[in-house]
């Protein structure tokens, strides 16, 4: 059964903190792995990654794959307030069309 | 146009009713999607859409009844639910060969 985790499931830091969300997928026919933030509503997407070992970056938001052990991390630098929200991974399935697991989210709070 | 747009923002409907959710982009995508999201939980996907065409329906009860008219809107029918039924409802849409979908704002829905 394909799956996604994420660790952990919650995490309160305060500003300026440097946090490390972490995504393990088990999926076949991997074909990449996501990265969104959700605050109230839609989910916003960050990134997508393909490739293992190419970090991908976004301002203070980063993010790299291991394919070979199945796993993402994201890191958020110098974290603000406006950054508290839950993170979701996702791994996609390319079979018909494209599909997304979702892991279960890491919920940040971000405090002054 | 980048966005997806989701109409009404929310619903409330009796077990009795049958109402409509509604979902429309312009970006182009052949991809579309419904998902079902529960409090504190992840995206659940239930259909997927792709070329108009119906290609993944995750076991979805038949109260629930998806409709593509064309490749820029996506419909969801209700009739009958249940209270269960309450959740957000999110569509998404993504281009055929990446798989960066794209998410609406949501469907608060209550099913009292």
């Amino acid at each position: 059964e394909d799956k996604v985790v994420q660790s952990p499931l919650s995490l309160v830091v305060h500003e300026g903190d440097t946090v490390t969300l972490n995504c393990s997928y088990e999926v076949t026919n991997f074909r990449s792995l996501l990265w969104y933030k959700q605050e109230k509503k839609a989910p916003t997407f960050l990134f997508m990654l393909t490739s293992s070992g190419i970090e991908k970056k976004s301002g203070r938001l980063s993010s790299i794959l291991d394919k070979k052990e199945l796993f993402s991390i994201l890191n958020i630098t110098a974290t603000q307030t406006g950054d508290s929200a839950v993170y979701l991974c996702a791994g996609s399935i390319l079979i018909n069309t494209d599909k997304l697991i979702f892991g279960t989210g890491t919920r940040l709070q971000v405090f002054p | 146009d980048t966005e997806v747009t989701q109409t009404p923002k929310h619903l409330v409907m009796g077990m009795t009713n049958k109402k409509s959710l509604k979902c429309e982009q312009h970006m182009g995508h052949r991809a579309m999607y419904w998902y079902k999201q529960k409090a504190k939980k992840p995206p659940e996907l239930m259909f997927v859409y792709s070329y108009e065409k119906l290609s993944i329906n995750e076991s979805v009860p038949s109260r629930f009844s998806p409709e593509c008219p064309n490749s820029s809107l996506l419909n969801l029918h209700l009739h009958a639910l249940q209270p269960e039924d309450s959740a957000l409802y999110l569509c998404a849409s993504s281009t055929r060969l990446d798989n960066e979908q794209f998410f609406g704002p949501g469907t608060r829905l209550t099913v009292l």
